[in-house]
């Protein structure tokens, strides 16, 4: 049973381009969420894909997007970077099914904006 | 709306000894689950222990364990013989049914030699 993978691990940008973040969710698992963790914080929830749609979202800027392909991986896209977007993204799957049994995280994509 | 609250920034705690963090979880729901997860410094967020709201016992994972207080929405985590291995960051988080998960602050869990 593979767990999730994130792709980059670690990633600089500037100001104002765009950015595109990797997931493979845990086999078997249909849900995917993403989640900016800031240094020194906890993570805070920007959106859930379900069947390839977005099933509920944080309040994160439409700038932030995401997509969810039929074999459930999914991607994250941010676009006109700010220096403020710069934290640790975090994937998690789960099976929608079976709520409340807990997320499998990613070890994330630490993205920071020059 | 759900909030979590961590009031402990920093704990630390002896090799073999007991330490428990607090947690307190609000929602006006009255069915949903509470996690603790563990961050080490790898940055993958570990699945510690769960607690089912509608369950009156108190959930118990080996040396890891929890006391609910519904009432009073407390969610404390125990960690009983503590090892060195159990030094990491750990957050309380609280989930409704297919929502999405609401993360506390954190607590720093150092663990002395």
């Amino acid at each position: 049973e593979t767990g999730v993978t994130q792709s980059p691990t670690h990633l600089i940008k500037t100001r104002g381009q765009q950015v595109t973040l990797r997931c493979s969710s845990q086999s078997g698992h249909n849900t995917v969420s993403w989640y900016q963790q800031a240094l020194g914080q906890g993570p805070q929830f920007i959106f859930q894909y379900y069947r390839e749609e977005e099933n509920g979202r944080g309040n994160f800027p439409p700038r932030f997007s995401g997509l969810q392909f039929p074999n459930y991986s999914s991607e994250l896209n941010v676009n006109a970077l700010e220096l403020d977007d710069s934290a640790l993204y975090l994937c998690a799957s789960s099976m929608r099914e079976a709520s409340g049994y807990g997320y499998t995280f990613g070890s994330g994509t630490r993205l920071t904006v020059v | 709306a759900q909030t979590v609250t961590q009031s402990q920034p920093e704990m630390s705690v002896q090799e073999a000894e007991t330490v428990t963090l607090s947690c307190t979880y609000d929602t006006s729901e009255s069915d949903y689950y509470l996690f603790w997860y563990k961050q080490p410094p790898s940055r993958q967020m570990i699945l510690v222990i769960r607690q089912e709201a509608y369950k009156q016992q108190n959930a118990t994972e080996n040396r890891f364990s929890v006391n609910f207080q519904k009432a009073a929405k407390s969610f404390s985590l125990k960690i009983s013989d503590s090892q060195l291995g159990d030094a990491a960051m750990y957050f309380c988080a609280g989930e409704q049914y297919g929502n999405k998960l609401v993360f506390g602050a954190g607590t720093i869990l150092r663990v002395k030699s």
